[in-house]
């Protein structure tokens, strides 16, 4: 799989602020997904972007796949305490994902 | 009844000792996967397999080995644990082409 870099690695925010995970590429990616794993829990798919400039919204999450396909990011506006967890960036080629070292977000109430 | 199930959920051994971790899927999918998780490390690949004939070292995949019984069961073995293998070990399944990969939840391992 192709390597990809994740900032930072933790995230402290307050409740109702916004947050931003970044997933970086030496190379173009054929594709980059984004997984959610809660405390204690297992990772849980969220997206997959695959065309360069893509951008989705899931509700508070938006998720852009830049335009040389070598970077990404997940922002999420006005955070929730429900919103804690780790965010791993996925990177996929061949079907052998590659993951990113995640971003722990904590939110304070 | 959850997708995929891996058994056992926690595990303390002794070094030295042989090990079997087990995931079993109801999902169908051809393909699975076997991830260990450190701190600060992400996720990491150690074996996969793609059917029932196919097996792939992955990221990491030294002191480890891995059986595709079936299409539903793949199992990872450490033949002679040791205590930097004490992590967090996934196992994950995917079938479809989006290769959206679903995940047990997840084996506690301690090597003392």
């Amino acid at each position: 799989g192709q390597q990809v870099m994740q900032i930072p690695q933790y995230q402290h925010v307050q409740e109702g602020e916004d947050f931003t995970t970044y997933c970086n590429s030496s190379t173009t990616l054929s594709n980059i997904q984004w997984y959610k794993q809660r405390p204690g829990g297992h990772p849980v798919f969220l997206i997959q972007l695959v065309k360069s400039g893509e951008v989705k919204k899931q509700k508070r999450l938006t998720f852009q796949f830049g335009e040389a396909k070598k970077n990404s990011s997940l922002h999420i506006t006005a955070t929730q305490t429900t919103d804690v967890g780790t965010y791993f960036c996925v990177s996929g080629g061949s079907y052998i994902p590659t993951f990113g070292r995640g971003t722990s977000l904590i939110v304070h109430p | 009844d959850a997708d995929v199930t891996q058994t056992p959920r926690n595990r303390i051994t002794k070094t030295g000792k042989r090990i079997m971790l087990e995931c079993s899927q109801t999902k169908g999918h051809d393909r699975m996967y076997w991830y260990r998780q450190d701190p600060g490390l992400g996720l990491r690949l150690i074996y996969y397999s793609f059917d029932v004939k196919d097996i792939n070292k992955g990221e990491i995949s030294d002191g480890y080995s891995v059986s595709r019984q079936a299409q539903a069961k793949f199992s990872l073995s450490l033949e002679s644990a040791i205590p930097n293998q004490t992590a967090l070990y996934f196992c994950a399944t995917s079938g479809t082409r989006l290769n959206e990969q679903f995940f047990g939840p997840g084996t506690r391992l301690t090597v003392l």
